[in-house]
């Protein structure tokens, strides 16, 4: 069945890096964009990014413009969210969203937890 | 990033009928629509109608979306106790070449 497993959260310092991964199955990873949402404990959702599948075809929110780094693999039918200089305010349970251009944001995986702490 | 209105909550009794908004501009919701997601505490988000108001198949038909122009609504009817949940719309925004969200509705049954 269609899937998405995100992985590679925990707890890091200020100012370290981390990459997340979203490994899809059960459906041609080729036809599809992924986008990057996160939600910081008790709070909204926040869009991060979205790539499709030309190599330059990425989009980013302002916030994370510049420090974090969308890419896929897809070969491995996975992506990726490269975060650096990570900041207090980046804890949140990070989420990966298929979207087919017509069929936007659906589904979602279970989220990993990235806790950014001293 | 500027983002989309939501009523930060609405509650409602059971049976009765809620509509949850969502306001944009014409960059966003003015410009394809919205999509509208419900999350329910401790779950991930749920997709419940694309931007085109297409309900996703398994959908109650409950459900129903519409939108005039830069606002955007989920409309549910005959509300049951699972319909307890936190409601988000996110759209497109072309002039941000972003998408954006609605800070969500927590609706209270």
């Amino acid at each position: 069945q269609v899937q998405l497993v995100e992985s590679g959260g925990g707890v890091v310092q200020p100012g370290t890096s981390l990459r997340l991964s979203c490994v899809a199955s059960g459906f041609t990873f080729t036809n599809f964009g992924f986008h990057w949402v996160r939600q910081a404990p008790g709070k909204g959702l926040e869009w991060l990014a979205v790539a499709w599948s030309a190599a330059n075809d990425k989009y980013y929110a302002e916030s994370v413009k510049g420090r974090f780094t969308v890419s896929r693999d897809n070969f491995r039918n996975t992506l990726y969210l490269q975060m650096n200089s990570l900041r207090v305010e980046d804890t949140a349970v990070y989420y990966c969203a298929r979207d087919r251009g017509d069929e936007e944001f659906d589904p979602w995986g279970q989220g990993t937890l990235v806790t950014v702490s001293s | 990033q500027a983002g989309l209105t939501q009523p930060p909550s609405v509650s409602k009794g059971l049976r009765q009928t809620a509509t949850l908004t969502c306001t944009g501009n014409s960059n966003n919701v003015g410009y394809e629509g919205a999509v509208w997601l419900q999350q329910h505490q401790g779950h991930p988000p749920k997709c419940l109608f694309y931007r085109k108001n297409n309900r996703l198949s398994g959908i109650s038909e409950r459900f129903s979306a519409a939108r005039s122009g830069n606002t955007a609504s989920l409309t549910i009817t005959g509300l049951q106790p699972e319909d307890e949940a936190d409601y988000y719309c996110s759209a497109w925004d072309s002039s941000l070449s972003a998408w954006v969200f609605g800070g969500g509705t927590k609706l209270t049954v």
